[in-house]
C-alpha cells in the first residue's frame, strides 16, 4: 500500500516568506510526527500528534513554526517569516495508535528539502 | 554531552565482515529505535525495542537497560548495507513521538 507522502519534495523560498509543508500519513495511522534534519545537526523532533489528544509541540524551535492536523489525517507544517537557519529537510512519519504498554514503529516519508535564500 | 551517543561515527568494512554499531544514552527511556538512512535520504525503521534482543534477517539489535546501551549488529555485511544508522530513544514519561536522536554512524561496506 501507499506509504507516507510529503509535498513538495523541494521548496526554495526567500527569507521572510511563509511556507507550508504537507504530510499525508499512511491510512489508518493515528499518530503523526514531524522532524527536521539540518546539515551537520542530525535529526530533531518538532511536533507529535496522537489521535484527538493535544499535540506535543515541545520541539518547535520558535513561534514561527506551527502545525495542524485536519480530520486526523493530513498534516501541514507552517513556517512563517522563514530564516536561513530554517533550511533543512523536514521529515514526516506516522504510526499506528499507541499501545497502552508500548510504542509503535514509525514509517517515514521522503521529506521536503527546504532552502531559504 | 549529547543524551544519545553513537560510536563509531564512521565505519568502513569489507564485504562479509561482522559489524557492530554502539549506542549509549543517559536518560531513562521507554523505547529505543534503530533507523537506517540511505544515501538518497529515505529513512527506514529497523528495530524498536525496550528490552532484550531482536533479529531481522542479518540484523540483530540488543539493549541493556541497566547499562543504558544498545548495539546493532550486521552479519555477513554487503555493500547494500552502506547507509547511515541512527539510534533514537523515547524519553521515559515523555510522548512517544518525542525522539532524541544520535548523530548517526556512517557505514560503508566495500566489495
Amino acid at each position: 500500500g501507499a506509504g507516507v507522502s510529503q509535498s513538495p519534495s523541494n521548496k526554495v523560498t526567500e527569507k521572510g516568506k511563509d511556507v507550508e509543508l504537507r504530510c499525508d500519513p499512511i491510512s489508518g495511522h493515528t499518530a503523526l510526527y514531524w522532524y527536521r534534519q539540518s546539515l551537520g545537526q542530525g535529526l530533531e523532533f518538532l511536533i507529535y500528534f496522537q489521535g484527538n489528544s493535544a499535540p506535543d509541540k515541545s520541539g518547535l524551535p520558535s513561534d514561527r513554526f506551527s502545525a495542524e492536523r485536519t480530520g486526523g489525517s493530513v498534516s501541514t507544517l507552517t513556517i512563517q517569516r522563514t530564516q536561513q537557519e530554517d533550511s533543512a529537510v523536514y521529515l514526516c512519519a506516522s504510526s499506528l495508535a499507541s499501545r497502552a504498554s508500548g510504542y509503535n514503529e514509525q514509517f517515514f516519508g521522503p521529506g521536503t528539502r527546504l532552502t531559504v535564500l | 554531552k549529547n543524551e544519545v551517543e553513537q560510536s563509531p561515527q564512521n565505519l568502513t568494512a569489507q564485504e562479509g565482515e561482522f559489524i557492530t554499531i554502539n549506542c549509549s544514552y543517559s536518560v531513562g527511556i521507554s523505547a529505543l529505535h534503530w533507523l537506517q538512512q540511505h544515501p538518497g535520504g529515505g529513512i527506514v525503521s529497523l528495530f524498536m525495542l525496550s528490552s532484550g534482543k531482536k533479529k531481522h534477517g542479518r540484523l540483530i539489535a540488543t539493549i541493556n537497560i541497566q547499562e543504558k546501551h544498545s548495539s546493532l549488529h550486521i552479519t555477513a555485511s554487503h555493500p547494500r548495507d552502506s547507509a547511515v544508522y541512527i539510534c533514537a530513544v523515547s524519553r521515559f514519561g515523555g510522548s512517544q513521538g518525542n525522539l532524541i536522536f544520535g548523530k548517526g554512524t556512517k557505514l560503508s561496506v566495500k566489495p
